[in-house]
């Protein structure tokens, strides 16, 4: 089984620059997620999808941040203009949908390393 | 307000010895916990979970400790490798969903030494 597929891997830019990052979740996975993981801490949800529709977005920085998941498949992150607090690594997950007890982990792809100048 | 805690920031073992890695949480609506392995330049990897309705769940070298009454889980390494040597993220599901989102600790640097 594929895993959760991120690019590109490493994106520098200038502040104020715009910046998109594009993940492509397992399939079948029904739910997809973004977080924000800045140096020393942990992964920070930004944004959770369910199918096409967004879950949850309350830490999401909507002057600056969107994100879609068109057709609820691949989605993209979009950051404009970036700002030097935006230097992460910005980690898509995804997982499917239980409908009985058992085992909820998320699987992550292995990330896209935003430096901003 | 950070609701999993990882009050260690790094630990430091002597291989074949036990790794022990703590997390405190303070959301009572969390029913799930997880344990996440991280490389450098990796995204995290899942290691190891438990649901609320068990305080021991083991696989292999690896076993989680839930301690509802007191909020907190550890993971116990047995016996070490120099290959367990990663970032180990705490993270925690609430309410029961199929679809929750996943809240992280800030992470504990392990380093087993050979």
């Amino acid at each position: 089984e594929a895993g959760v597929a991120q690019s590109p891997r490493y994106k520098i830019i200038e502040k104020r620059q715009s910046v998109a990052f594009w993940c492509n979740p397992i399939s079948g996975h029904a739910t997809l997620y973004w977080y924000q993981q800045i140096l020393g801490q942990g992964p920070k949800l930004l944004i959770q999808f369910q199918n096409n529709g967004v879950v949850d977005d309350s830490q999401l920085p909507k002057d600056r941040f969107s994100a879609e998941r068109l057709k609820g498949v691949d989605s993209t992150l979009k950051i404009q203009p970036a700002k030097l607090e935006d230097s992460a690594v910005y980690l898509c997950a995804s997982s499917p949908i239980r409908r009985s007890a058992g085992r909820r982990e998320a699987f992550f792809g292995q990330g896209t390393r935003l430096t901003v100048v | 307000d950070q609701q999993v805690k990882q009050n260690s920031p790094s630990l430091s073992v002597q291989e074949g010895r036990i790794s022990i890695l703590n997390c405190d949480y303070t959301n009572s609506m969390f029913d799930y916990f997880l344990w996440y392995k991280k490389y450098p330049a990796e995204g995290p990897t899942f290691l190891i979970s438990i649901s609320s309705i068990k305080d021991k769940n083991e696989d292999g070298r690896f076993t989680v400790f839930l301690n509802k009454s007191a909020k907190h889980l550890s993971l116990h390494i047995v016996p070490s490798q120099p290959g367990d040597s990663a970032v180990y993220f705490c993270a925690a599901l609430a309410g029961g969903t199929s679809y929750g989102k996943l809240t992280f600790g800030q992470g504990t640097i392990l380093t087993v030494h050979p």
